[in-house]
């Protein structure tokens, strides 16, 4: 069986520090894994994925995600964070037959 | 490319009425998926359709079903609705064909059950 953790409800942080997103996963085979963003009244927009490759994956808006494979995690991460970036964010889990697993979701918040 | 397209955005029912729900995917994608958000359970998949026909499907009873037209217009039907179908009901379109690609969301109809 698959699943996707989001361990942190909420994160803050001040407007232009550091953010990191985290998610830890459990899939028996390789793990093909997502980060989208959800803002208020809106769908969900792609951020980036992992499927194969560089560790650090690059994605939209600045957003990388770094893979570990041995602690099972895809941290999402920006150097700089901008008070627009406050939404809510989803690691997925992609199995073979393209349906996400999605996590719990971690709401982040960048204060001014 | 215009995107995808979620009608009606609100709808209210009351139990034991049944509802349609319409998503348009982007021109050429020939996938839609569909995926209930709430705020207990988070986002779960409930099925995918390609070329007319269900190709995948979620661990939801037999009250939720669904079609995809010749267009890949797809449409998403609840049956005999319970207080716990409301929810935020989101579609995603992608090309169809290939692996691992990103899906396109809709901005979801929120469906209130009374």
């Amino acid at each position: 069986a698959q699943s996707v953790a989001q361990p942190e409800d909420q994160v803050n942080v001040a407007e232009g520090n550091p953010l990191t997103v985290k998610c830890t996963y459990s899939v028996s085979g390789n793990p093909y894994l997502f980060w989208y963003v959800q803002y208020p009244n809106r769908g969900l927009q792609f951020l980036l994925k992992y499927i194969t490759g560089d560790n650090l994956v690059k994605g939209s808006y600045g957003f990388e995600a770094e893979f570990n494979k041995s602690q099972t995690s895809f941290h999402l991460k920006k150097p700089s964070a901008l008070v627009s970036d406050s939404a809510l964010y989803f690691c997925a889990l992609q199995t073979g037959a393209n349906n996400l697993f999605f996590g719990t979701g971690t709401r982040l918040t960048v204060i001014p | 490319k215009a995107g995808v397209t979620q009608t009606p955005r609100y709808l209210i029912k009351t139990r034991g009425q049944q509802v349609t729900l319409s998503c348009s995917p982007i021109s050429g994608h020939r996938s839609v998926s569909w995926y209930q958000q709430t705020p207990g359970q988070g986002l779960q998949f409930l099925f995918e359709y390609f070329s007319e026909t269900q190709r995948n499907k979620g661990n939801f009873p037999g009250r939720f079903s669904g079609r995809q037209f010749s267009n890949s217009r797809s449409e998403m039907n609840v049956s005999t609705l319970e207080l716990g179908d409301s929810a935020l009901y989101l579609c995603a379109s992608y090309p169809g064909t290939g692996r691992f690609n990103e899906q396109f969301f809709g901005p979801g109809t929120r469906l209130t059950v009374l």
